[in-house]
């Protein structure tokens, strides 16, 4: 059975300063990993995948992620924070076993500070 | 411009009562999904339908019902069985399988049981 774990339900940053979201999986098969933004009341968009291609991921509005099959983790970066990257960002996991199905993490609420 | 639309975004509910939320998608995706979020919990499987007239139960299908007539569409149905109906609703819809299980998300409903 899959499952994610996301570290610190809610992160505070400084603009400028470095984003990092963590996310470690469990998945007995190769894992396909994503990460998604949530604003308020609104849907979840996709940042970025991995699909066992290039271990790092780039993504939109400047975010990467880094897949290390070693260490079961999937985390997330960003190297300057802006005020509008204040949301919750959700981990997620799937494999060819799964029938489509993610598996989500708890979510990460991002504060960025002023 | 292709996309998920829910109707309606906020919905009000007195206990006892069935409910209905729409989901359409005009993606040409097979796979449709709903998901439940509460604070603090993610987001949690409530049905998935790989194909038209074809339905499973996810992880908390107690309580709702689905119905998969058409592509388009994938409404859910909020019994009054069940306990704690009062969330933010999502529903999803991914490509086939070349595209890795990538989810593309609507903008939610929220329910609230008065």
């Amino acid at each position: 059975a899959q499952s994610v774990t996301q570290l610190g339900s809610h992160v505070s940053v400084s603009e400028g300063a470095l984003v990092l979201l963590r996310c470690n999986y469990s998945s007995s098969v190769p894992p396909y990993l994503f990460w998604y933004v949530q604003y308020p009341n609104q849907g979840l968009q996709l940042l970025l995948k991995y699909t066992s291609a290039a271990t790092l991921v780039k993504g939109i509005n400047g975010f990467e992620a880094e897949f290390k099959k070693s260490e079961t983790s999937f985390h997330l970066t960003k190297p300057s924070a802006h005020m509008s990257d204040a949301a919750e960002y959700f981990c997620a996991v799937s494999d060819d076993s799964s029938w489509g199905k993610l598996q989500f993490g708890a979510g990460t609420q991002v504060v960025v500070t002023p | 411009d292709g996309g998920i639309t829910q109707s309606p975004k906020y919905l009000f509910r007195k206990e006892g009562q069935n409910v209905t939320l729409s989901c359409e998608q005009n993606l040409n995706h097979d796979a449709m999904y709903w998901y439940r979020q509460d604070p603090g919990q993610g987001l949690r499987l409530i049905y998935y339908s790989q194909i038209v007239n074809d339905f499973q139960k996810g992880d908390i299908a107690e309580g709702y019902s689905v119905s998969r007539e058409k592509k388009e569409s994938f409404p859910l149905t909020v019994t009054s069985a069940q306990k704690n109906p009062t969330a933010f609703y999502l529903c999803a819809s991914s490509p086939p399988s070349g595209r890795r299980y990538e989810q593309f998300f609507g903008p939610g409903t929220r329910l609230t049981v008065l």
